[in-house]
């Protein structure tokens, strides 16, 4: 079974608007951490935002948030007032557990925004 | 302050050839982390190293080795390679004390075609 799911592999949209990316995940244990990335087509991983599993509020980061829905098993990042510089791959990661250092990765989404 | 950086940035390789990718951690990290990157795919964690161990290794065969030196660069081998080794290969960095909320950097990434 996949651990992180991205359902939407490509999202066109309007320069200016807000978008949505969706990520669920899949996991039994009770201390994770989620993680969202950007890739650009330079290839290089820029980290955006983390939300821990114990964090009962939704994280943000400027321009990002993160919509986090616990017994919905969903960490949707929700970007506001998209910019043309937005476009790229984004990437949905999990680390499970304590003492466990490996992201497991989604397949991404291509975000391309529109002038 | 630099950040992570790999070398070299792209390189072709023949079949049953062995090769080796170079990362430098940002400063004062002291972990790195390699990961395999497919054409459309997200990233495939390969292994973690600290303190010149390697810490935790993903589903990866024996052909795939590494080394970190005193100075907390890496290396990543990879012999008798096949064709499904074309990837990009990314190095990460982080620091073992820090917290997750800052996730890990990433360098450029190194392009490796096998022909």
């Amino acid at each position: 079974a996949q651990k992180i799911t991205q359902t939407q592999p490509g999202m066109f949209v309007q320069e200016k608007e807000a978008v949505t990316l969706d990520c669920t995940y899949d996991t039994s244990d009770q201390s994770y951490g989620l993680f969202w990335y950007k890739q650009p087509s330079s290839g290089e991983m820029i980290f955006l935002i983390y939300q821990g599993s114990y964090d009962e509020q939704n994280a943000t980061e400027g321009r990002y948030s993160l919509n986090f829905q616990k017994a919905r098993k969903s960490a949707n990042l929700v970007i506001s007032a998209s910019q043309l510089g937005d476009s790229a791959m984004y990437f949905c990661a999990m680390r499970e557990g304590r003492g466990n250092y490996q992201l497991i990765w989604g397949a991404g989404t291509k975000l391309i925004i529109k002038p | 302050d630099a950040g992570v950086t790999q070398s070299p940035t792209h390189l072709i390789k023949t079949r049953g050839q062995q090769v080796t990718l170079r990362c430098s951690p940002k400063s004062g990290h002291d972990t790195v982390s390699w990961y395999q990157q497919a054409l459309g795919q997200g990233p495939q964690f390969i292994f973690q190293y600290y303190e010149e161990e390697e810490r935790q290794r993903g589903n990866f065969p024996d052909r795939f080795s590494g080394h970190q030196f005193p100075n907390y660069s890496s290396e990543l081998n990879v012999n008798a390679l096949l064709l499904g080794d074309s990837a990009l290969y990314l190095c990460a960095s982080s620091s073992a004390t820090g917290r997750l909320s800052v996730g890990q950097y990433f360098g450029p990434g190194t392009r490796l075609t096998v022909t």
